[in-house]
């Protein structure tokens, strides 16, 4: 079984509609990250946590909200998609007192807002 | 300018040749350089890190140089797996080690 996990793998929606981004994880790690990735841009932070209920803001959070309910489990919601919300999100873990200081990425979730 | 930049390709590279390319960081408080790969439509991977006396992994080896403030990564006897993008991610010192990242490199080795 993934490490990390994301539910959904793709998802159609329409403009103004609200979606959840879930993503799970079995590393035992603390620390977790969503991430979206567009062509020619490369991953730009959203919001990342490091314990539960801990939240902190990233490079692009404006339209996003996230929570983090359990050290498992970080959702990303988008509260009224529009369509420059189209994107591939990743989820990422990693572990705080690890020696590489590498980030686990969960396999993504392609979101086209229509 | 990009706080990360990389050149975005495509390397069309023949089997078997070296291939290198470099990241250029523009914060000079960078303290950790990171190499991942990323296959098409997957997620991305950790490569390897880059460390100041640089590094060397099989085929791959990275190398950091500060006062020109880029990271290489260079792939000897390249083969048809190795065929990917290839992302740097740079952290500076006191950003809860949150991670910059270059749009990335396109790699083909062609047979």
């Amino acid at each position: 079984d993934a490490d990390v996990t994301q539910t959904p793998r793709n998802r159609i929606t329409k403009t103004g509609k609200r979606i959840m981004l879930e993503c799970s994880q079995t590393k035992g790690h603390d620390r977790m990250y969503w991430y979206r990735q567009d062509p020619g841009l490369g991953l730009r932070l959203i919001y990342y946590s490091f314990d539960v209920k801990d939240i902190n803001k990233g490079e692009i959070s404006d339209g996003y909200s996230v929570s983090r309910q359990a050290q498992a489990k970080f959702s990303l919601s988008l509260e009224s998609a529009i369509p420059n919300q189209t994107a591939l999100y990743f989820c990422a873990t990693k572990d705080a007192g690890g020696p590489k200081n590498e980030q686990f990425f969960g396999p993504g979730t392609r979101l086209t807002v229509l | 300018r990009k706080e990360v930049e990389q050149d975005p390709g495509p390397f069309n590279v023949p089997e078997g040749a070296t291939v290198a390319f470099n990241c250029t960081y523009s914060n000079s408080a960078s303290q950790s350089f990171f190499w991942y790969r990323q296959d098409c439509r997957k997620e991305p991977k950790l490569l390897m890190s880059v460390y100041s006396s640089g590094n060397e992994d099989g085929r791959f080896t990275a190398q950091l140089n500060r006062a020109s403030q880029y990271i290489s990564l260079l792939i000897r006897d390249s083969k048809l797996s190795d065929s990917a993008t290839y992302l740097c991610a740079v952290a500076q010192l006191g950003s809860n080690y949150q991670l910059i990242w270059g749009a990335g490199t396109k790699l083909i080795i062609k047979p």
